[in-house]
């Protein structure tokens, strides 16, 4: 069954350090999405992309983060300058033209 | 805004049923979702729901009903896997993302 990838798994960074994570999504799926979720509180939604264009983004996709499709099968949420509160799971999801977003193992960021 | 409100908490017993409650205040509504989420991993669909009644899936089950902003989720047959925690989404508006709730952890105990 078609999965969505996420790497890494973990990452731990300095404050102020850019760190870019990594997801390939499922391969005919058109929508992508990056959630967060900081440890024992709930899943919020960071930014959906569609057609090579942000389509929607919260308040906390502020200029620090960004989102790329470098090529046809990657998908990047870039931190510039990362802060203590920026420690959270990373959630990447994907889905085709149906309702039900697929969403991908996490990458687990630690900024010390 | 969005307001999701369910249980932080329930407990179960193996092989009993349980309904997980899930209210929500929003404009445009246009779905909600169950998610499953065990911890440390990712939340995983369970069901969908944009018209009022129920949509039953093998041992789960979900209703809504839109006039009163409110979904249940009915899960059968307990098993112990089942201890995770169940999160409510909602969609709403033209775009697609999700707001989720703050999840409800559910034990199931023998």
């Amino acid at each position: 069954e078609p999965e969505v990838t996420q790497t890494p798994s973990h990452q731990v960074t300095q404050m102020g350090q850019e760190v870019i994570l990594r997801c390939v999504p499922i391969s005919n799926h058109l929508y992508f999405y990056w959630y967060r979720q900081i440890l024992g509180q709930k899943v919020e939604f960071l930014v959906s992309f569609y057609n090579n264009e942000i389509s929607e983004k919260s308040e906390i996709f502020d200029d620090q983060f960004s989102v790329e499709r470098p090529d046809g099968s990657n998908f990047t949420l870039k931190i510039r300058s990362t802060k203590l509160e920026d420690s959270a799971m990373y959630f990447c999801a994907s889905r085709d033209t149906y309702y039900e977003q697929y969403f991908g193992p996490g990458t687990r960021l630690t900024v010390t | 805004g969005q307001n999701i409100d369910q249980p932080t908490e329930m407990t179960a017993t193996e092989g009993a049923i349980v309904q997980i409650n899930c209210t929500y205040q929003t404009s445009g509504f246009n779905g909600l979702f169950w998610y499953q989420q065990h911890a440390g991993e990712a939340p995983t669909f369970l069901s969908y729901n944009v018209l009022d009644g129920l949509e039953e899936k093998g041992r789960f089950s979900s209703f809504l009903s839109r006039s009163k902003g409110y979904s249940y989720l009915l899960l059968k047959e307990l098993q112990m896997k089942d201890s995770a925690s169940y999160l409510c989404a909602v969609r709403a508006g033209g775009g697609n993302k999700l707001t989720f709730g703050t999840g409800t952890q559910l034990k199931v105990e023998l």
